[in-house]
């Protein structure tokens, strides 16, 4: 069964202090492995795709890249505005749909 | 339109009455789906639109669910007997290709059932 767990649940970082969420899946036939940050009350906003092992794509402070087995977003020198819920999702392969499998998110609180 | 629309932003309803949520995609998106979030949860795929047609309805959690796609455009999600677990935010989504490609989400309707 595909599946996609994301830890930590929830981060709470200062301001400037980077780290790192992650993203483990498991899925038959990747074919794509998208970041999403959603806002409370928002839907979710998107970040970056990632198709394959070794692919690692950036945007202001964050960065993301991929394994065959996971994914990592990090973040360097956060700020207070970077406070947000971060969902993994996966594309799987076969069938003809682009359905994506979500974990649960990542919520993240920057403090000043 | 510029993003994806839906409406309404909020419904409170009676258990057992029906409800209609509507989605407006962006334009020239041919592949539209529609999530469900509950409180704690992540997204839960309910259905997908290719055109008016829907190749994957696989997430539909009962046949009190349904939804149609008109003209290639405009999407409803119909809850029929509505039920108090039936409460969550309903998110709709749109994208230029179906593989591969990333969905534009709308800013959802979130349902309760009192």
């Amino acid at each position: 069964e595909d599946q996609v767990t994301q830890s930590p649940e929830a981060l709470r970082l200062q301001e400037g202090e980077s780290s790192s969420l992650n993203c483990s899946y498991t899925v038959s036939g990747l074919r794509g492995l998208f970041w999403y940050r959603q806002d409370p009350g928002k839907g979710p906003e998107f970040l970056f795709t990632l198709y394959s092992a070794g692919e690692e794509k950036e945007k202001e402070r964050l960065k993301a890249t991929l394994t065959k087995k996971e994914s990592f977003l990090h973040i360097t020198a956060p700020k207070p505005e970077d406070s947000a819920t971060y969902l993994c999702a996966v594309q799987a392969g076969g069938g003809n749909t682009g359905k994506l499998i979500f974990g649960q998110g990542t919520t993240l609180q920057v403090k000043p | 339109g510029a993003g994806v629309s839906q409406s309404p932003s909020n419904k409170v309803t009676e258990k057992g009455k029906d409800v209609e949520l509507r989605c407006d995609p962006i334009s020239g998106h041919t592949a539209l789906y529609w999530y469900r979030q509950s409180l704690g949860q992540g997204l839960e795929f309910l259905i997908y639109f290719q055109g008016n047609s829907a190749p994957d309805k696989s997430g539909l959690p009962s046949d009190r669910f349904s939804a149609e796609r008109t003209g290639g455009s405009v999407s409803t999600l119909t809850i029929q007997r509505t039920q108090q677990e039936d409460s969550a935010v309903y998110l709709c989504a749109s994208s230029l290709v179906v593989q591969g490609g990333y969905y534009t989400f709308g800013s959802g309707t979130r349902l309760t059932v009192v």
